[in-house]
């Protein structure tokens, strides 16, 4: 399977608790989106990589939230300290990054968060 | 801040009918425009792209059109299935480069 893969895909957690997502990326592709999405929206950009550096987090990104992406192939996101308003489908893709301004995404399956 | 609408939240189209869905945004308009469609609890998947000079777009049963001066763009799907009972959703790309997603448009194609 060539496709971008997350992991878990649901993840249910306490108030208060960390949790960590894990997502691989198609094997050539050099950027890695993390996107955020609820019920009823549209994904909303968390933050991006080109290989390991991370190059833009959005405002929603909280201090809470961090994101790597160490030998610049897999990327993990990290909530500490997870709030109800953090449940949501986290979602992964990845772009070859040759023609940044157009090049399509291909996304993962997502990761459910439900905080209770 | 840009602003990205997509025309209604939920469309129902008669099986064999042509379907089109509205993406309206704001301000100034994106150099691209994308068009992905998400089925439940999957990840979107990339349908077509448009360029801001581009008036049309096809593939398949499916068409785009991008419009600058009314700052929309049009995704049609004719000789429409059931199968084509999904959520669309439109992402123009403006000059920061990332993806920017409308709400969607969740459409069913009745039988």
């Amino acid at each position: 399977d060539t496709g971008v893969s997350q992991d878990p895909r649901h993840k249910i957690t306490k108030r208060g608790q960390n949790v960590t997502f894990r997502c691989d990326p198609i094997s050539e592709h050099n950027r890695l989106y993390w996107y955020r999405q609820t019920l009823g929206q549209g994904p909303e950009f968390l933050t991006y990589f080109q290989n390991e550096a991370q190059l833009e987090k959005s405002r929603l990104l909280s201090d809470r939230f961090s994101a790597e992406r160490p030998k610049g192939s897999f990327s993990t996101l990290e909530i500490q300290r997870t709030e109800q308003g953090d449940s949501a489908m986290y979602l992964c893709a990845s772009s070859s990054g040759s023609q940044a301004a157009n090049e399509k995404l291909f996304f993962g399956s997502g990761t459910q968060l439900s905080v209770l | 801040s840009q602003k990205i609408e997509q025309n209604s939240e939920a469309l129902n189209i008669q099986e064999g009918k042509t379907a089109t869905l509205t993406c309206n945004y704001t301000n100034y308009s994106p150099a691209y425009l994308q068009w992905y469609r998400q089925d439940p609890g999957r990840g979107p998947v990339f349908l077509l792209l448009i360029r801001e000079n581009e008036k049309e777009k096809r593939k398949e049963r499916l068409k785009v059109t991008f419009d600058t001066t009314l700052k929309q763009s049009l995704f049609h799907i004719t000789a429409s299935q059931p199968a084509d009972s999904a959520t669309y959703l439109c992402a123009p790309i403006f000059g920061n480069e990332k993806l920017t997603f409308g709400t969607g448009t969740r459409l069913t194609i009745i039988p």
